[in-house]
């Protein structure tokens, strides 16, 4: 699977747009970006995947560049319970199904 | 729809003895993946199950075994407990063999090795 970069933190603040970017500049061509986050100490939460097109869900946003090169988690709206690290992860449609959650980003929401 | 479930959720042992988690995967989830989350290594991929046969498994000792039932049920076992084993141990599952499927995972079990 591609490798991938993340800030490790980020503020925001409440009420505001939270972009967070991801660089995944080896993706190939049959691979999908997939978003998690994890609230401290709970399991992770799928929030959204996209293959080339921008995709929006009720609860975020991503935008995939047109090379793939990079992709951007939007939370329109961010709020305190937002805070958590978000996990960017690529991986290719195969069979054999394991997530390499990296380090994330740590999102601090503040008011 | 129940999301999924494991238990127990808190578990306490000492080094040697061996323990089992259990995992109740979303209604009609046939696969079901289990995750070592730790500080220093952060979340790591253990095995995956589907329709009874492992699938997948990650780097880890044979000491780490898993199982999965017809009812898509599964436990994973760690014989041999060591202090590095002190984990969030969590449970992921999937609708089926499909590539693209999401993985919702459980709020995890947390072992603690004393």
């Amino acid at each position: 699977d591609a490798k991938t970069t993340q800030p490790t933190s980020m503020d925001c603040a409440e009420g505001r747009a939270a972009n967070l970017p991801c660089n995944h500049s080896t993706i190939s061509g049959n691979e999908y970006v997939y978003w998690y986050r994890q609230i401290h100490s709970q399991g992770p939460q799928y929030i959204i995947h996209g293959l080339k097109n921008n995709e929006t869900n009720e609860m975020a946003s991503l935008i995939i560049t047109e090379d793939r090169k990079s992709s951007t988690l939007i939370l329109p709206h961010a709020t305190l319970r937002d805070t958590a690290v978000y996990y960017c992860i690529v991986r290719v449609a195969y069979s054999g199904y394991a997530l390499n959650f990296g380090k994330g980003t740590s999102l601090l929401v503040t008011p | 729809k129940a999301g999924v479930t494991q238990t127990p959720r808190y578990l306490i042992k000492t080094r040697g003895q061996q323990v089992t988690l259990s995992c109740s995967p979303i209604s009609g989830h046939r696969s079901v993946s289990w995750y070592q989350q730790t500080p220093g290594q952060g979340l790591q991929f253990l095995f995956e199950y589907f329709s009874e046969t492992q699938r997948n498994k990650g780097n880890f000792p044979g000491r780490f075994s898993g199982r999965q039932f017809s009812n898509s049920r599964s436990e994973m076992n760690v014989s041999t407990l060591e202090l590095g084993d002190s984990a969030l141990y969590l449970c992921a599952s999937r609708t089926s063999g499909a590539s693209t499927d999401t993985q919702y995972f459980g709020p995890g079990t947390r072992l603690t090795v004393l």
